[in-house]
């Protein structure tokens, strides 16, 4: 059975720094594409980031750019999300997801983590 | 405001029909890239419930299909029933913002 399970969330003040994980089992984290997707309560999903197998490859939706960082260890099945200069905006829940390949479209997903921005 | 337009809200009697559209343009939908179906009960992590326009993955009834028309998608429940009511999302590729984009979620009521 897939199993994504995100851990790291929490309160934070605008312009701090925190660092979600996602522990993956079940399937063969080395040969999937990797992903972030959020939610602000009560509002619709938003693809964050994504990378690669190997890590050679990273994406990032415009709004993150430059403050949040996406990585992994295959060694540790472990995908990881770095955000700084945090903003209230960020808050959300947190889902970390398994992409299918070429076909772009996750096929797995966490039960989420929620990142609250505020002062 | 999303790149993939879905109506908010949808609702029909138990048994009934209901369709969600999702429309999008030239750089994701328009271009050939697939939509994808997520659905989102309350309280819970988003679910894959349709995948390439017309599949669906195992488990899911096949009360639920998907098709597809130029940069458009549509996502059926026939045989509307109590536990359908959740929030669906459309989900497509943007070659112009090189990752996933959804539509604003829609939600679906059983009356």
């Amino acid at each position: 059975e897939v199993q994504l399970v995100e851990s790291g969330g929490g309160l934070v003040q605008p312009g701090g720094s925190l660092r979600l994980s996602c522990a993956a089992s079940g399937f063969t984290f080395t040969y999937s594409w990797m992903a972030w997707v959020r939610q602000a309560p009560g509002k619709g999903l938003e693809w964050v980031a994504n990378i690669k197998q190997d890590g050679s490859e990273k994406y990032y939706v415009d709004s993150v750019k430059g403050r949040f960082t996406i990585s992994r260890d295959n060694a540790k099945n472990s995908l990881y999300l770095q955000m700084n200069s945090l903003r209230v905006e960020d808050t959300a829940f947190y889902y970390c997801a398994r992409e299918r390949g070429s076909e772009y479209f996750l096929q797995n997903w966490g039960q989420g983590t929620l990142v609250t921005v505020s002062s | 405001q999303s790149v993939l337009t879905q109506p908010p809200s949808v609702s029909g009697a138990p048994g009934q029909r209901v369709t969600i559209s999702c429309t999008g343009s030239s750089s994701n939908i328009g271009a050939g890239y697939d939509v994808h179906w997520y659905q989102q009960l309350p309280g819970t992590a988003p679910k894959l419930l349709m995948y390439g326009n017309r599949n669906r993955p195992s488990g899911v009834p096949d009360r639920f299909s998907g098709s597809k028309s130029g940069t458009s998608a549509s996502l059926a429940i026939t045989g509307l029933q109590a536990e359908d009511e959740a929030d669906y999302y459309c989900q497509s590729y943007d070659s112009s913002l090189s990752g996933y984009v959804f539509g604003i979620g829609t939600k679906v009521t059983v009356l």
